[in-house]
């Protein structure tokens, strides 16, 4: 069964300074990684996705994601945090129930980001 | 703005009771998923529809179902409700059946927060 771990549910940084948050997942196929985001009282919104093409995904808003299989991790990063990167981040991962022929999305439990003017 | 509608937007209800929330998916899209959003449980996915057709089903309790209409508009229904019930639900609308493998993205309603009394 796949699953992700995302390392801190709350990460507190300076506005201008880097922003990485951290995604470890487990799946025994290749898997097809997502990061969402998720803005008060809003629904997800996707950052960015990896489908097996290049390693280093670019995203919406400055983020990126570089999969790197060895450490089976998906971290987010951005170079310069606004103000409004304040929000919930979420990875989710998904494989292929080649039985149903159906994907499911298995989330992380989110890290929450704070940006401190 | 997703394009994806829920309503409605709160409910508050006793334990015991049933209740349906509503989603409209964005115009186009023919798979609907529902997603329970809690504090101790997270984010899980709650079951697929792809026009009309149940296409995958996650941690969906047996109290829980639902269904999706010919208009493409869908409904999920929760009986027997329980303090544990209390969450958001969300629901997110894709183009194909396949959003998981990244072909396409799914889009987010702003959610039903659901508070069981």
């Amino acid at each position: 069964a796949q699953s992700v771990t995302q390392l801190g549910s709350h990460v507190s940084v300076s506005e201008g300074a880097l922003v990485l948050l951290r995604c470890n997942y487990s799946s025994s196929v290749p898997p097809y990684l997502f990061w969402y985001v998720q803005y008060p009282n809003q629904g997800l919104q996707l950052l960015l996705k990896y489908t097996s093409a290049a390693t280093l995904v670019k995203g919406i808003n400055g983020f990126e994601a570089e999969f790197k299989k060895s450490e089976t991790s998906f971290h987010l990063t951005k170079p310069s945090a606004h103000m409004s990167d304040a929000a919930e981040y979420f990875c989710a991962v998904s494989d292929q129930d080649s039985g149903a022929g159906s994907y499911q999305l298995t989330f992380g439990k989110g890290t929450k980001l704070s940006v401190i003017p | 703005d997703s394009g994806v509608t829920q309503t409605p937007k709160h409910l508050i209800t006793a334990t015991g009771q049933r209740v349906t929330l509503r989603c409209s998916p964005r115009s186009g899209d023919l798979s609907v998923y529902w997603y329970q959003q809690s504090l101790d449980q997270g984010l899980q996915f709650l079951i697929q529809y792809y026009n009309g057709e149940e296409r995958a089903k996650g941690n969906i309790l047996e109290r829980f179902s639902a269904q999706q209409f010919p208009d493409l508009h869908s409904e999920l229904n929760l009986s027997s409700l329980e303090l544990g019930d209390s969450a958001l639900y969300f629901c997110a609308s894709s183009t194909s059946w396949a959003s998981g493998s990244g072909t396409d993205t799914q889009y987010f309603g702003p959610g039903t927060r659901l508070t069981v009394l």
